[in-house]
């Protein structure tokens, strides 16, 4: 498996549970980010690691969104007590390198996402 | 933040006709991506092309970046190119590490 992968690919969670999404990158893939898609949008940020760095986390919507990446590998997205305007894609991307410095990035690969509907 | 915009907002071909799909940006950029996204949510990528021309098959991209605008080409459409195209922008300057702002995409249909 070259890609990046995650899983579930589905989840159904009950409003007020708990949901925890993992995102395994590209083997050694410095940067990671996740994005929210919701029905009928594009994707959006949500936050952003480079190795075990969170950088930014400035499109995390509330206090009950949490990511990790403990080693620089593999990142977990936590939401606690979810609200029915969770329900979306979520999508994991890994770039090979660091922004270079002249500012440039590399192309990003996203993984298949993780659809998450709270009833 | 930066604005992204797409257009046409939905495209019916038959097979085998050509298309341009564009997209606008408000800002200079660092990082311009083209993406298919399939009938099953994976986003593909098509072409990286901050600036330039690239081409890839029956595909093609072009970035004017001095004019904030990139096209994408697709030749002798077929009925495996429906899907969702979207054009991701990371502007340049600042701390944005990459981060991309998408455009709401182009809903592709091919007909047989």
């Amino acid at each position: 498996g070259a890609g990046v992968s995650q899983s579930p690919r589905y989840k159904v969670a009950k409003r007020g549970q708990d949901v925890a999404l993992r995102c395994d990158p590209i083997s050694g893939h410095v940067s990671l980010f996740w994005y929210q898609q919701a029905l009928g949008q594009g994707p959006e940020f949500l936050t952003y690691f480079q190795n075990e760095a969170q950088l930014d986390k400035s499109g995390l919507p509330s206090d009950r969104f949490f990511a990790e990446r403990p080693e620089g590998s593999v990142s977990t997205l936590k939401i606690q007590r979810t609200q029915q305007e969770d329900s979306a894609v979520y999508l994991c991307a890994t770039v090979q390198r660091k922004p270079f410095a002249s500012g440039r990035t590399d192309t990003q690969y996203f993984g298949p996402g993780t659809r998450l509907t709270v009833l | 933040g930066i604005q992204v915009e797409q257009s046409p907002p939905d495209l019916i071909l038959q097979e085998g006709a050509n298309s341009t799909l564009r997209c606008n940006f408000s800002d200079s950029v660092n990082n311009l991506q083209w993406f298919h996204q399939n009938p099953w949510g994976q986003l593909i990528n098509l072409f990286y092309i901050p600036s330039g021309t690239k081409q890839n098959g029956r595909l093609s991209a072009t970035t004017v970046a001095t004019e904030r605008y990139s096209l994408l080409y697709i030749s002798s459409s077929q009925t495996t190119d429906s899907g969702v195209y979207f054009c991701a922008v990371e502007r340049s300057g600042g701390t944005s590490y990459g981060k991309l702002t998408f455009g709401q995409g182009t809903i592709l249909t091919v007909h047989p």
